[in-house]
């Protein structure tokens, strides 16, 4: 079974430039989530989606930050301007269904971005 | 906002020896689950625990939760060299799952 896919893996770019992050993950899995994991520290949740409407996105910074989930399937996260705390590696991960949150979430190798 | 927090922040013991690290949220929950990270990698699910269970075990892996004191803990027996990675309990309040700052565990050969 192909595990969640995640590109470019890494990233380096100017601040206020702009870039996007896609993911594409496990097939069939109707939740799809991305993280904001600061070096060393948990990961964050930015954005949840069911299928391709958004569950949760109240931590996700809107000024800034977009993502959607065109189809239902793979989806894109962007940045645009990006700041310096930006810096961070970013986490897709899916799961089988919300399940109450019971289900067990696969994330992919992630997206490490550094804004300079 | 984070709703877990381990601790220890970083935990180093020898191998063979068990490694405990503990996990204490503010708000109730519905489950609580624990998940590792190897250094450059994603998260890897390990272990997910019930509200209405008390302790669950899974190979060498011992979780255990305590709603009242709002804590769980996870125990690895006879730790190995492979162990070495950070450990994070995934707490569920409501509609989203929550991660804690984790532990660092490293094991010393």
């Amino acid at each position: 079974e192909a595990g969640v896919a995640q590109s470019p893996r890494y990233k380096i770019i100017e601040k206020r430039q702009s870039v996007a992050f896609w993911c594409n993950p496990i097939s069939g899995h109707a939740t799809l989530y991305w993280y904001q994991q600061i070096l060393g520290q948990g990961p964050k949740l930015l954005i949840q989606f069911q299928n391709n409407g958004v569950v949760d996105d109240s931590q996700l910074p809107k000024d800034r930050f977009s993502a959607e989930r065109l189809k239902g399937v793979d989806s894109t996260l962007k940045i645009q301007p990006a700041k310096l705390e930006d810096s961070a590696v970013y986490l897709c991960a899916s799961s089988l269904e919300w399940a109450g949150g019971t289900g067990e979430l696969f994330f992919g190798e992630g997206s490490r971005l550094t804004v300079l | 906002s984070q709703q877990g927090e381990e601790d220890p922040q970083a935990l180093s013991i020898q191998e063979g020896e068990n490694a405990t690290m503990n996990c204490s949220y503010k708000t109730s929950i519905n489950n609580l689950q624990w998940y590792r990270q190897n250094s450059g990698r994603g998260l890897v699910h390990l272990i997910l625990i019930r509200s209405n269970e008390r302790e669950k075990h899974s190979g060498r892996l011992r979780v255990t939760l305590d709603t009242s004191k709002k804590s769980s803990s996870l125990l690895i027996t006879a730790s190995r060299a492979a162990d070495t990675a950070s450990y994070f309990c995934a707490t569920v309040p409501d509609d989203k799952i929550i991660f804690g700052k984790g532990t660092r565990l490293h094991i010393l050969p």
